[in-house]
């Protein structure tokens, strides 16, 4: 069946740094990609979503791109900050009807940490 | 954006009883919700998902005697974990999509269940 991978936490930067978080997907025809963060205390938020392959998502200073050769929907950030700590989850949609927002197939969750 | 709120945010009670977890939409109707199971250290894992005035859709292996989803309004719907075992303590968390479709569901902050 469908499935998201993504690395293992916590992953620990010192503000500034470049974040990369990797994610990758296992799905049967051409699935919605999406990366959530949920901070302390809060629910889960989209961060940002790439429907095609090669769209780039992008918000916040994030970005992602839909791979398909290689299944995979990195997350990339080029200078973090104190307040990006959070848990980032990759999800998909197996759906690409109605723009895939139906289920959500998640990943375990990737904590990072920035520090000062 | 638009407000998903549970409630309780945590709770602990002893095996066999029952509990009831509130999900609502602050401000906006939520013609679809769903409820996740989240172990520690692993994926959100879709359990149900409920259209308001009509039966939950289960998925593979979720006991729907044991977890009993009512979405009786737009803006509420309820789990009962029902005669809770240890083996039920999780973190549960709602989602929820508009009548109006914008394509983005909205997250709970998730409710943390211990079973004694």
């Amino acid at each position: 069946g469908d499935s998201v991978t993504q690395m293992e936490g916590p992953v620990t930067l010192s503000e500034e740094a470049f974040l990369t978080i990797n994610c990758t997907y296992t799905a049967t025809g051409y699935p919605s990609l999406f990366w959530y963060v949920q901070y302390p205390g809060e629910g889960l938020q989209l961060l940002l979503k790439a429907t095609k392959a090669d769209d780039k998502g992008s918000n916040k200073g994030f970005e992602a791109t839909y791979r398909k050769e290689t299944t995979s929907f990195h997350l990339e950030k080029g200078s973090v900050q104190v307040s990006d700590s959070a848990v980032y989850f990759c999800a998909l949609s197996p759906s690409m009807f109605s723009g895939g927002y139906n289920k959500l197939i998640f990943g375990a969750g990737t904590r990072l940490a920035v520090h000062p | 954006g638009a407000v998903v709120s549970q409630h309780p945010s945590w709770v602990i009670c002893k095996s066999g009883t029952s509990v009831k977890i509130e999900c609502r939409s602050l401000d906006f109707q939520a013609t679809t919700m769903f409820w996740y199971r989240q172990f520690p250290k692993q994926s959100l894992m879709l359990m149900a998902t409920s259209n308001e005035g009509s039966k939950a859709t289960y998925e593979q292996g979720v006991e729907k005697d044991k977890f009993l989803i009512n979405h009786a309004s737009l803006t509420l719907s309820t789990l009962t974990v029902t005669s809770a075992h240890p083996e039920d303590s999780s973190f549960y968390i709602c989602s929820a999509r508009g009548s109006g479709y914008t394509g983005e569901l909205f997250f709970g902050e998730g409710s943390r269940l211990t079973v004694l």
